[in-house]
């Protein structure tokens, strides 16, 4: 089975720095994958990580630890529309390659 | 815009009947994967079909079934409906189903589904 963890809810100012963790406890690994979900709305793909280290992808950066079952999103200079939840997503080729995700983490921006 | 169209954006119905949800994936990409969203249970993986045959299945209770058709498209039945069934339905699309950056998943707008 796969378990995926995540802060239930975080809080930040405009123009702030904030990362939101993900660990993880798989069988198997085949790539992390965060989104982002405005309420009601369809989730969209922010980043894919499947080796170590940091991808940066303008405001927002990803980070991936395998060995630790580790993973960070990391926004920057954050607006008042990043206010939304966070979806970490790990795919695990035991589970036919379909991403399970975890219940995410709502991120609340304030001025 | 992702490119995955689904179809109706909202549906109201009564317990016990039938309702029939759809999706387009994006143009080129052969996996229709489709999911659940309740407050409570979060992200839930239904079912995957690719190109044209089911590939795996997720939590998708009997009183629901999925195909795929030759062009692509997919449909989600929803049968027997119960109260419980009100939900978020997304519909997702991507370009194979063996892993790597070129599986990422791409997510529909969603159809939200009421069941009174």
């Amino acid at each position: 089975g796969q378990n995926i963890d995540q802060p239930t809810e975080m809080t930040a100012t405009e123009g702030a720095i904030v990362q939101i963790n993900c660990t993880y406890q798989t069988s198997g690994f085949n790539g992390l994958f965060w989104y982002q979900q405005h309420a009601g709305e369809a989730p969209t793909f922010l980043s894919y990580n499947v080796l170590d280290g940091l991808e940066e992808k303008g405001r927002f950066s990803s980070f991936l630890s395998r060995s630790k079952g580790y993973s960070y999103l990391l926004l920057k200079e954050l607006q008042m529309k990043d206010s939304a939840s966070y979806l970490c997503a790990v795919r695990d080729p035991g589970g036919s390659y379909i991403p399970t995700f975890g219940r995410g983490t709502s991120l609340i921006v304030h001025p | 815009d992702s490119g995955v169209t689904q179809t109706p954006k909202h549906l109201i119905t009564a317990t016990g009947q039938r309702v029939t949800l759809r999706c387009s994936p994006r143009s080129g990409d052969l996996s229709v994967y489709w999911y659940q969203q309740s407050l409570d249970q979060g992200l839930q993986f239904l079912i995957q079909y690719y190109n044209g045959e089911e590939r795996a299945k997720g939590n998708i209770l009997e009183r629901f079934s999925a195909q795929q058709f030759p062009d692509l498209h997919s449909e989600l039945n929803l049968s027997s409906l119960e109260l419980g069934d009100s939900a978020l339905y997304f519909c997702a699309s991507s370009a194979g189903l063996a892993g790597g950056r070129g599986d990422t998943q791409y997510f529909g707008p969603g159809t939200r589904l009421t069941v009174l």
